[in-house]
């Protein structure tokens, strides 16, 4: 059965360093969501992608966070530098246009 | 901003109980409303989508339903199991571009 990957599954970086994560989305899906879930809430969109270019990127905080999907496929999210505050769970998606949404695993991301 | 609402924010049930879960949304303006299940540390699994032309879906004990001009949608569980212990999200998606907009989630706990 076809699923969106997400690698890696857990990550522990010291604040000030750069990491980043990778989405792979279901074949087929032009449109690819990024979110970060802080634990006890909701996941919050950070990107929304439709094929290579950014649709919604308004609560992405630009100073430290960056987002591309370069020939509109996989996809990857970088943060520079990592904060204390942006430990949380980064949560892939994509989708048809306008259909149900498919998540991956995620990333667990502790910064120390 | 399109809001999202959940209620309640938790539940605990004894097993064998039927229970609803609520999902207030502002803006009626939607595509479609889709409803996850998230296990402890774990991404999303999809339950249930309604688009925006349906008033309810269904899958094995579960049933879904959507009242576009009240801006409400509820996920009915029918004689709940442990196994159904996890927090239930709903999203709402709508927008241009399909903008995926997420409640505060319900943790349902179904003790034996």
């Amino acid at each position: 059965e076809a699923e969106v990957a997400q690698s890696p599954r857990y990550k522990i970086t010291e604040k000030s360093q750069a990491v980043a994560f990778w989405c792979d989305p279901i074949s087929g899906h032009a449109t690819l969501y990024w979110y970060r879930q802080i634990l006890g809430q909701g996941p919050e969109l950070l990107v929304q992608f439709q094929d290579e270019s950014v649709v919604d990127d308004s609560q992405l905080p630009k100073d430290r966070f960056s987002a591309e999907r370069l020939k509109g496929v996989d996809s990857t999210l970088k943060i520079q530098p990592a904060e204390l505050g942006d430990s949380a769970m980064y949560l892939c998606a994509s989708s048809l246009k306008n259909t149900e949404a498919f998540f991956g695993q995620g990333t667990r991301l502790t910064v120390v | 901003k399109q809001e999202v609402t959940q209620i309640p924010a938790a539940l605990s049930v004894p097993e064998g109980e039927n229970l609803v879960l609520n999902c207030s949304f502002t803006d009626s303006a939607i595509y479609n409303l889709q409803w996850f299940r998230q296990d402890p540390g774990k991404g999303l699994t999809s339950l249930l989508l309604i688009q925006s032309s349906q008033r309810e879906q269904t899958s094995g004990r579960l049933n879904a339903s959507l009242d576009k001009s009240s801006g409400r949608s509820t996920l009915y569980i029918a004689a709940s199991q442990p196994g159904d212990s996890a927090t239930y999200l709903c999203q709402r998606g709508g927008g241009g571009g399909n903008k995926l907009t997420f409640g505060t989630g319900t943790q349902l706990k179904v003790e034996l």
